[in-house]
């Protein structure tokens, strides 16, 4: 079975412009979360999505939207961005929302630059 | 928000050595994941751990849920070349079911 997919892979945007990152989880996993990694941390959560309902946001501005769709495929939106939204973003696709299944599986990432 | 303290930081072993990493919280966490990430990957699961106490392996890998529930450590045994990367703890706090929260990363290097 194919794993967590994300598109682009890399990007390259100006300050004050807007992107549009896109993944698709594993084929059954109903739950979508979205982590921003910056260079030697860990990843941040963002957002996590469940049967298309946001269900739990991180400690990130307005700035930063998702959605996810019918097929549960997400899209992560970021609106004027900074220098300092550079970084990688996951996403991780999970089976179900349910506490005791925590096994999130991550997709390569999309390396965001902004310059 | 809360931070997981990871340590140590880096490691830089001899292949076939053993290596032990381990991380705490200030807080209670009902789960404990491992992860390995190679450069520009993503995080690939290893381990995960549910119950306090709990000792789960995955062939050379072998992690620990605290019984404080506010801990786990990851040993590899036998380490080789393909070890090397960074290993990252995450847990999902008490009161948090929708999130996982990180560990800085231990950066581990295997010396052939």
């Amino acid at each position: 079975d194919a794993g967590v997919t994300q598109s682009p892979t890399h990007l390259i945007k100006t300050r004050g412009q807007q992107v549009t990152l896109r993944c698709s989880p594993i084929s059954g996993h109903k739950s979508v979360s979205w982590y921003q990694q910056v260079l030697g941390q860990g990843p941040q959560f963002i957002f996590q999505y469940y049967e298309k309902e946001e269900r739990g946001r991180g400690n990130f501005p307005d700035r930063f939207s998702a959605r996810q769709f019918p097929n549960y495929s997400s899209e992560l939106n970021v609106n004027a961005l900074l220098l300092g939204d550079s970084a990688l973003y996951l996403c991780a696709s999970r089976q179900s929302g349910r506490a005791l299944y925590w096994e999130q599986y991550f997709g390569p990432g999309t390396r965001l630059t902004v310059t | 928000g809360q931070q997981l303290n990871q340590s140590p930081q880096s490691m830089f072993i001899q292949e076939g050595e053993d290596v032990s990493m381990n991380c705490t919280s200030s807080s209670i966490f009902n789960t404990w994941l491992w992860y390995k990430q190679d450069p520009g990957e993503g995080p690939v699961l290893l381990i995960a751990l549910y119950k306090a106490g709990e000792l789960t392996s995955n062939g050379r890998l072998t992690a620990q849920f605290g019984i404080t529930r506010k801990d786990s450590f990851l040993n590899i045994s036998a380490s080789i070349p393909s070890d090397v990367g960074i290993y990252f703890c995450a847990g999902q706090e008490g009161g948090s079911n929708y999130k996982l929260t990180f560990g800085k990363g231990t950066l581990l290097t295997v010396n052939p």
